[in-house]
């Protein structure tokens, strides 16, 4: 049974520390979203990669944000240094997008990071 | 600015009993998916309809879209206990690539056994 996974399942740290999520997308995926939901916010598009090269990290914050694919089976989100706005739930998601023309691409979603950040 | 808007925010309904969640949205779109979130886990695809598609079933799940009024609904029918989780709506991004994804801030359905 296919699935994203992601590690840790929750992290909690103080305020200044480095705090460093993966993601393991589905085999075969080529495409990799990260995403933070929050209950004022909703899910907002932090940052995303097609075949690793990285699209899109307009959502994130690029002062402390980080979002790596050093290869095809690991997707890394960082926070340097981290602060207690930053307490969410980081999901990763993978799907499969053909490139010209419009897709129709089903996102699927791993389980989330819990962060809390004191 | 958000794309999709899920309403009601909160729905309250008896095992039984038929849900029905709407979106809106902003901009012409290709497609626009569903997506059920359970409290504490990652959010699962439901059902995708396409802008030529009037309506699309899937099991006890009816999803209806007119791209006149720019609204998708979601109908649970027969709803279970099993249903309760958040709702929401996906629609593509509407300028540049169509890989992303903008999602609303859902409806919270809970079905009382």
């Amino acid at each position: 049974d296919a699935r994203v996974t992601q590690t840790p399942r929750h992290k909690v740290t103080e305020m200044g520390q480095e705090v460093t999520m993966r993601c393991q997308p589905i085999l075969g995926h080529n495409t990799v979203f990260w995403y933070r939901q929050t209950m004022m916010q909703g899910l907002e598009l932090l940052a995303y990669f097609r075949n690793r090269a990285p699209l899109d990290d307009s959502g994130m914050p690029k002062d402390r944000f980080s979002a790596e694919m050093p290869d095809a089976t690991l997707a890394t989100l960082k926070i340097q240094p981290s602060e207690p706005r930053d307490s969410a739930v980081y999901f990763c998601a993978s799907g499969f997008t053909v490139s010209g023309g419009r897709t129709y691409n089903e996102q699927f979603f791993g389980p989330g990071t819990r962060l809390t950040v004191l | 600015s958000q794309q999709g808007e899920e309403d009601p925010q909160a729905l309250s309904i008896q095992e039984g009993e038929n849900a029905t969640m709407n979106c809106s949205y902003k901009t012409s779109i290709n497609n626009l998916q569903w997506y059920r979130q359970n409290s504490g886990r990652g959010l699962v695809h439901l059902i995708l309809i396409r802008s030529n598609e009037r309506e699309k079933h899937s099991g006890r799940l009816r999803v209806t879209l007119d791209t006149s009024k720019k609204s998708s609904s979601l109908l649970i029918t027969a709803s279970r206990a099993a249903d309760t989780a958040s709702y929401f709506c996906a629609t593509p991004n509407s300028g540049g690539s169509n890989y992303k994804l903008t999602f609303g801030k859902g409806t919270l359905l809970t079905v009382n056994p």
